[in-house]
């Protein structure tokens, strides 16, 4: 199957301040990546849909101006937690769509924001 | 709107027992229909999938058969064993192309 990487792991930031994450296909070009938040035993909410080359597609009550979005290659989306604080805590999940439609899911990353 | 519900868990259960994850849904139409599993420290998976009334999804010995008429995809394994523990979501897809998940059910098999 395909591998879709995630990177950090595992981040812990202080109160205010902003983290970068990342999610690469390593081995096929997605024109379509997903970023979703699981938060304790829930579901994976979907967050925003991210294409290559275009603006994100946000879901109702997500804030783009808080998570930043940035597609700007077919092998790499970016999510930007912006001023962040403890309430945005969650493992973010992201997942890139390969051209037959399947979706290859990152390891995810563990956000912890004191 | 479309929605995935599936049961709570966890689930413990002994080596070679049966095993039933019911799923259903809430959804406009007939979407396609896959059981993700996650690994202690892994990525979610495509376990299976089904794309249409009556298929039957199937791998490593779990199988699911989408129902319209009861909206269910129940996940089922005739004889689950230790490798088996893991969370498994029930999923659908949506019109965007996204996948709406249930919550995940926790399976424990004890040796």
């Amino acid at each position: 199957g395909a591998v879709v990487s995630q990177h950090p792991s595992r981040v812990i930031c202080k109160s205010g301040t902003s983290v970068k994450i990342e999610c690469r296909s390593l081995d096929f070009q997605a024109t379509t990546m997903f970023w979703y938040r699981q938060f304790p035993k829930q579901s994976l909410m979907l967050m925003a849909t991210s294409n290559e080359g275009s603006k994100a597609t946000y879901e109702q009550g997500v804030e783009k101006d808080k998570f930043l979005i940035n597609h700007a290659s077919l092998t790499l989306s970016t999510l930007t937690v912006t001023s962040a604080h403890p309430e945005d805590s969650s493992f973010y999940i992201c997942s890139a769509r390969k051209g037959s439609g399947e979706q290859f899911f990152g390891p995810g990353t563990r956000l912890t924001v004191l | 709107g479309n929605s995935v519900t599936q049961m709570e868990g966890p689930v413990t259960l002994s080596e070679e027992a049966f095993l039933t994850i019911n799923c259903t849904y809430t959804a406009t139409g007939y979407p396609s229909l896959f059981w993700y599993v996650q690994y202690p420290g892994e990525g979610l998976q495509l376990l299976l999938k089904a794309t249409k009334a009556d298929d039957k999804g199937s791998n490593k010995g779990f199988e699911a058969t989408y129902r319209k008429e009861t909206t269910s995809f129940h996940l089922e394994k005739g004889s689950v064993q230790v490798s088996d523990s893991a969370v498994y979501f029930c999923a659908l897809r949506g019109s965007q192309g996204n996948l709406i998940f249930g919550k995940g059910t926790k399976l424990s098999v004890k040796p």
